[in-house]
């Protein structure tokens, strides 16, 4: 199994500032994921973030809004640009391989006003 | 990753057995079906997956049909704790990095 922790569990922030996000994982991964889940809606893929290459976007996400870094095999990044209130969201972030069992992060509840 | 559905929402009494739905017909011979469950505020959870057979774990079990076209997850003795969003997700065996795709699930709500 893999303990994941998140930082900050919640903000909140004003229109047109950056978030970033962290996640720790308490074991060596090499895939990692980014989700994001809308107000009252199912969760959606981002991105994936493998160590050691560029993360890959899902449709509707670009690394200018949602830049990532993944510097080694425990921790990533995920950065919110230029929020606006839309981008009020959960974020999660999860590993394993998506062949077998994920594990997910707590979560980061972002407000922007 | 082939589409699922699956009822928006369920109630079950606490103490008997919850079943959970889900229907695949699309599914393809190489993927898998996983369920995963979210309770509220908190990340989603691991439940079980299976290719064909039926499976159980200390969690649940897994009904799977003969033609992979549904099927059925069941918590044997639902307790307060289980109401949660169930999440059926279809995936392909070693399919990498593809992360999940979530549809809208179901709200199951265990009534005391």
């Amino acid at each position: 199994s893999a303990v994941i922790s998140q930082k900050p569990s919640r903000d909140i922030c004003q229109r047109g500032t950056s978030l970033t996000i962290q996640c720790q994982v308490d074991s060596q991964v090499t895939m990692m994921f980014w989700y994001r889940q809308q107000p009252g809606q199912s969760l959606t893929l981002i991105a994936t973030a493998n160590q050691g290459s560029e993360a890959t976007y899902e449709s509707g996400f670009v690394i200018d809004k949602f830049p990532i870094s993944r510097p080694n095999l425990t921790f990533s990044t995920l950065t919110v640009s230029n929020m606006s209130p839309e981008d009020s969201s959960i974020y999660l972030c999860s590993v394993g391989p998506p062949d077998y069992e994920q594990y997910f992060g707590p979560g980061t509840r972002l407000t922007v006003t | 990753d082939a589409k699922t559905t699956q009822p928006p929402s369920m109630d079950c009494a606490e103490g008997r057995a919850a079943n959970l739905p889900c229907n695949h017909s699309t599914i393809s011979g190489n993927e898998y079906v996983y369920w995963y469950r979210q309770i509220h505020s908190q990340g989603p959870q691991y439940i079980i997956h299976g290719l064909k057979n039926n499976e159980t774990n200390e969690m649940a079990s897994l009904i799977i049909t003969e033609d992979r076209k549904s099927s059925t997850l069941i918590l044997p003795h639902a307790t307060l704790r289980d109401t949660a969003v169930y999440y059926c997700i279809v995936l392909y065996s070693g399919g990498g990095a593809d992360g999940l795709t979530f549809g809208k699930g179901t709200h199951l709500i265990i009534q005391p």
